[in-house]
């Protein structure tokens, strides 16, 4: 199972929104509502975003938001602030009922 | 507090055995599906394996299949993973996950709690 595709990295000043990508295949992102986006800092356990492509968890700022179209997810971050510097890795259940992980993006707030 | 908390890794032969264990404390563990994440050194995530909240259903990635074995006990709150016949390549922070439920109990494939990790570094 390959991984998901994601821009190795990504930039933004405070205040803007910014949007990273995860491309997979019918087989995965674009066959179920299964995508996941955790966040990650330097030596800490992840963090759940976003399940079910769009649902934030309890206690996640509505700054972040999910969608997908077709074959690709998309994380959006609004209303950049420092503390939102960080890796972030989207998931998604796929049809050889496996998890797969894109190779991660690296946020900087500029 | 919910808690996963790992332990048993460390530095192992190539070829060697190796025993983690998530204890989980401040839920349910029993009404919960629970994964094992590995994170090579500056790498990414990468999902090793699935275990039903019974421990009927099973999953493991193809790049450990038929060398690691998942476990739990319910009556000690502990995940388990025997891992065999290591190699370099598997050397990572282990991480035990939570599957995602909602208040009615459905769960979703996302992980929404996990443990600080357990180093296994696999090296002669």
């Amino acid at each position: 199972q390959s991984a998901l595709t994601q821009p190795a990295s990504v930039s933004g000043s405070p205040g803007q929104s910014i949007t990273i990508s995860c491309t997979g295949t019918s087989s995965d992102v674009g066959g179920y509502n299964y995508v996941s986006w955790y966040q990650q800092h330097p030596g800490k356990a992840p963090k759940l975003m976003i399940y079910d492509v769009s649902n934030r968890p309890s206690g996640v700022s509505n700054r972040f938001s999910g969608s997908k179209s077709g074959n690709t997810a998309s994380l959006t971050i609004s209303g950049l602030q420092a503390e939102d510097e960080a890796d972030y890795y989207c998931s998604s259940y796929t049809s050889s009922s496996l998890w797969v992980f894109g190779g991660g993006t690296k946020l900087t707030v500029l | 507090e919910v808690q996963l908390v790992e332990s048993g890794g460390g530095l192992v032969q190539p070829g060697g055995s190796l025993r983690l264990s998530c204890a989980a404390s401040g839920f349910t563990f029993s009404s919960y599906e629970m994964n094992w994440v590995r994170q090579a050194p500056g790498k990414g995530l990468e999902w090793v394996s699935y275990i039903s909240s019974s421990g009927s259903t099973i999953y493991y990635a193809d790049s450990v299949k038929g060398r690691f074995t998942i476990s739990r006990d319910n009556a000690k709150n502990s995940l388990y993973l025997q891992m065999n016949s290591l190699r370099a390549e598997d050397t990572a922070v282990y991480y035990c996950a939570r599957d995602h439920q909602d208040s009615s109990g459905w769960s979703y494939d996302a992980f929404d709690i996990w443990g600080q990790g357990t180093m296994v570094t696999v090296s002669s």
